[in-house]
């Protein structure tokens, strides 16, 4: 069965400090892989996603950025942190062609606070 | 999710129906979706539907779809506590990779 991983669980940082943020997917190949960020009391803004390795869409202008250095492990990082970087940060893959096409999976999420 | 339009908010009591309403903007959408996020947690597909579809009920879910106003809506019957949750609906814009997720309504049930 596929399972979908991310760490740190919570993360609390400081203003300007960098970030590194990871998403690892077992037991499926080749997955788009996704991420968003939920800030609080709001919805889902698609951040990030990649069709494959070295792949990366970019949704939003920001000081994030986004790799994906093997097939089923997203990275999502930053060099200097704002304060609105703070919020909820899930990662999701989904296969082409599955179940309910596009169908996709979330993993636990991240919660950071940048103070 | 500009695209994808819910109301943030309902409140129900339990035992009772609850309805969630969301509004999409793409026409061409093949599927939409419905998924459940409980607090603290990620988000888990609930259900969906078909574009050529016009209802589907699975369980105390129900959705409808009115494909001419571009309106879809999640009824739940016999509302639990456990049901407290934010919902959010998603599109997919055509043949794309991606989801166009509303802002999410907040379900509160009380006892």
């Amino acid at each position: 069965s596929q399972t979908i991983h991310q760490w740190p669980a919570t993360l609390v940082q400081p203003v300007g400090s960098p970030l590194s943020l990871e998403c690892t997917v077992e037991g499926t190949s080749n997955p788009n892989l996704y991420w968003y960020r939920q800030a609080a009391g709001r919805g889902l803004q698609l951040l990030f996603y990649s069709v494959g390795i070295g792949q990366i869409s970019s949704e939003v202008p920001q000081n994030l950025s986004a790799s994906r250095p093997q097939d089923r492990q997203f990275i999502l990082s930053s060099k200097k942190l704002l304060l609105s970087d703070s919020g909820f940060y899930l990662c999701a893959w989904s296969v082409l062609g599955g179940r309910i096409n596009n169908e996709q999976f979330f993993g636990p999420g991240t919660r950071l606070t940048v103070l | 999710g500009e695209d994808v339009e819910q109301s943030l908010f309902l409140s129900v009591r339990e035992g009772d129906s609850s309805v969630i309403n969301c509004t999409y903007t793409d026409s061409s959408s093949t599927y939409l979706y419905w998924y459940k996020q409980e607090p603290g947690a990620g988000l888990q597909l609930l259900t969906y539907i078909f574009s050529n579809m016009d209802m589907k009920q699975d369980q105390r879910l129900t959705v409808l779809l009115n494909k001419k106003d571009k309106h879809l809506s999640l009824r739940i019957a016999d509302t639990q506590t456990g049901d407290s949750a934010i919902y959010f609906c998603a599109e997919i814009k055509g043949s794309s990779y991606k989801l166009i997720f509303g802002s999410g309504t907040r379900l509160l049930v009380r006892p």
